[in-house]
C-alpha cells in the first residue's frame, strides 16, 4: 500500500544534541513538506521541497536543516540551535502544483528533550 | 502573510444536537482543507473544498467554502460521541505555480457527551 513512512515514532534527544527524523514516501509525490504541532496548537510549516535537490524554508525553519537528494526521502534534522525542539513532528507530501486531492499526512514522531 | 482562524477553539456538546465550526482566512485561496485528530495521531484528511461555493458531505458532516468571504464552514449534524476529536482546518498557498504547503488554523477541540 502507498503511504508515508516515518520514524522513529518516540525520539528522546539530549541538550546539544542533533537528531534525525525520517520521513519515507512511496506515493511518487514531488512535494514534501515537514510540520510541527505543539500541544493544543496547529501545525506550524518548517520546511517544504517541491523538487529533488530543491527545499525553501517555511515558516519556523530556524534550528532545524533537511535535504531532498532522493524523491522518495525528506529527512528533517533538529539541530542544537533549535532551542525548543520537543514537540510532534509530521511529513506530509503532495502532487506537485497544488493538490486537488489533498495531502497524506505520516503518523508522526514525537520528540521529547531530555 | 496568510493567517487562519478558527472558531470556536473548544466545544462541548451533547449528542443529537448540531453545531457549526468556522474557518475564517486572510488571503486568496480557492483550496480549503478539513482535517479531522484523534489524540496522540496523525490527520486524517474529510473535506478537500476546490472552489467557491463548494459543498461536500460524508455521514453527520458538511463542509462548504465561500471563497469571496474566505470563510468555510463545517456542520456537524446530529452529533454522537465517535466524531470526539480536534478539527482543522488549512489553506494552500502558493507561489511561482507549485504549492508552497498549508496554514492550519489552530483547530477545534470537539466533546461530544451522550
Amino acid at each position: 500500500d502507498g503511504g508515508i513512512t516515518q520514524s522513529p515514532k518516540y525520539l528522546f534527544r539530549k541538550e546539544g544534541q542533533n537528531v534525525t527524523l525520517s520521513c519515507e514516501q512511496n506515493l511518487n509525490h514531488d512535494a514534501m513538506y515537514w510540520y510541527r504541532q505543539d500541544p493544543g496548537q496547529g501545525l506550524r510549516l518548517i520546511y517544504y521541497s517541491q523538487i529533488v535537490n530543491d527545499f525553501q524554508k517555511g515558516d519556523i525553519a530556524e534550528g532545524y536543516s533537511v535535504s531532498r537528494e532522493k524523491k522518495e526521502s525528506f529527512p528533517l534534522t533538529v539541530t542544537s540551535a533549535q532551542k525548543n525542539p520537543t514537540a510532534f513532528y509530521l511529513c506530509a507530501s503532495s502532487i506537485t502544483g497544488g493538490s486537488i486531492y489533498g495531502y497524506t499526512f505520516g503518523s508522526g514522531t514525537r520528540l521529547t528533550v531530555v | 502573510e496568510l493567517k487562519v482562524e478558527q472558531n470556536p477553539l473548544f466545544l462541548s456538546m451533547q449528542e443529537g444536537k448540531n453545531y457549526t465550526i468556522y474557518c475564517n482566512y486572510s488571503t486568496t485561496s480557492d483550496r480549503l482543507y478539513w482535517y479531522r485528530q484523534d489524540p496522540g495521531k496523525s490527520l486524517e484528511s474529510l473535506f478537500v473544498l476546490l472552489s467557491n461555493g463548494a459543498v461536500k458531505q460524508e455521514g453527520r458532516l458538511m463542509a462548504s467554502l465561500d471563497t469571496k468571504a474566505r470563510l468555510s464552514t463545517l456542520h456537524i449534524t446530529a452529533a454522537v460521541h465517535d466524531l470526539s476529536a480536534t478539527y482543522f482546518c488549512a489553506v494552500a498557498s502558493y507561489s511561482g505555480g507549485g504549492a508552497d504547503g498549508l496554514t492550519f488554523g489552530k483547530g477545534t477541540h470537539l466533546i461530544i457527551q451522550p
